[in-house]
């Protein structure tokens, strides 16, 4: 069975600050593992993925996560959060298969 | 724009009605998934269909009922709704299972039961 942890429902940064997300898994197989991106009032929108080629994956909006195996982790990063970067995110492993697990979410504050 | 399309965006319900929600993709997909988004819960699975002709149970199935129409449409039923039921609920295809596929989702449908 998968799940998936990330650690803060909430987090706040300061723009122009690094925007650091913690998202841990575990899996009994090789996973894929996602981010997405949720604007208030929409869909969840993907940001990035891993999918066994490179371990350190970029995304849009200048937003990348590195893979570690040994520490069954997929942090999301950002070198100058924006204002703009105001969201929920979630985090997500799949199985290879039909199994498809999200995180409970960390909703990102951009302080001004 | 291609993508997937729920219908409606927003609904009231009083306890006991039934109704259905629409769902539609234009990007050919197989697979198709209804999720629900409760508070502090992430997104659970409801039911998915792999594939034209099939549907599966997900995490959180009781309460509903869903139809793969065609390739495009998958919808989801509530027959009696509960209070319980009240949530967010989103639409989602991707291409076929596996293969690192990730899911394109629609904007959701904000339903209340009261």
């Amino acid at each position: 069975a998968q799940s998936v942890t990330q650690l803060g429902s909430h987090v706040s940064v300061s723009e122009g600050a690094l925007v650091l997300l913690r998202c841990n898994y575990s899996s009994s197989v090789p996973p894929y593992l996602f981010w997405y991106v949720q604007y208030p009032n929409q869909g969840l929108q993907l940001l990035l993925k891993y999918t066994s080629a490179a371990t350190l994956v970029k995304g849009i909006n200048g937003f990348e996560a590195e893979f570690k195996k040994s520490e069954t982790s997929f942090h999301l990063t950002k070198p100058s959060a924006h204002m703009s970067d105001a969201a929920e995110y979630f985090c997500a492993v799949s199985d290879r298969g039909q199994n498809f697990v999200f995180g409970p979410g960390t909703r990102l504050s951009v302080l001004p | 724009n291609a993508g997937v399309t729920q219908t409606p965006k927003f609904q009231v319900l009083k306890t006991g009605q039934s109704m259905t929600l629409q769902c539609a993709q234009d990007m050919n997909h197989n697979s198709m998934y209804w999720y629900r988004q409760d508070p502090g819960m992430g997104l659970r699975l409801i039911y998915y269909s792999a594939s034209e002709g099939t549907t599966d149970k997900g995490e959180v199935p009781n309460g509903y009922n869903v139809s793969r129409l065609n390739k495009r449409e998958f919808s989801l039923r509530l027959e009696s709704a509960a209070p319980s039921q009240t949530s967010v609920y989103f639409c989602a295809s991707r291409v076929d299972r596996g293969l690192g596929y990730g899911y394109t989702f629609g904007s959701g449908t904000r339903l209340t039961v009261v």
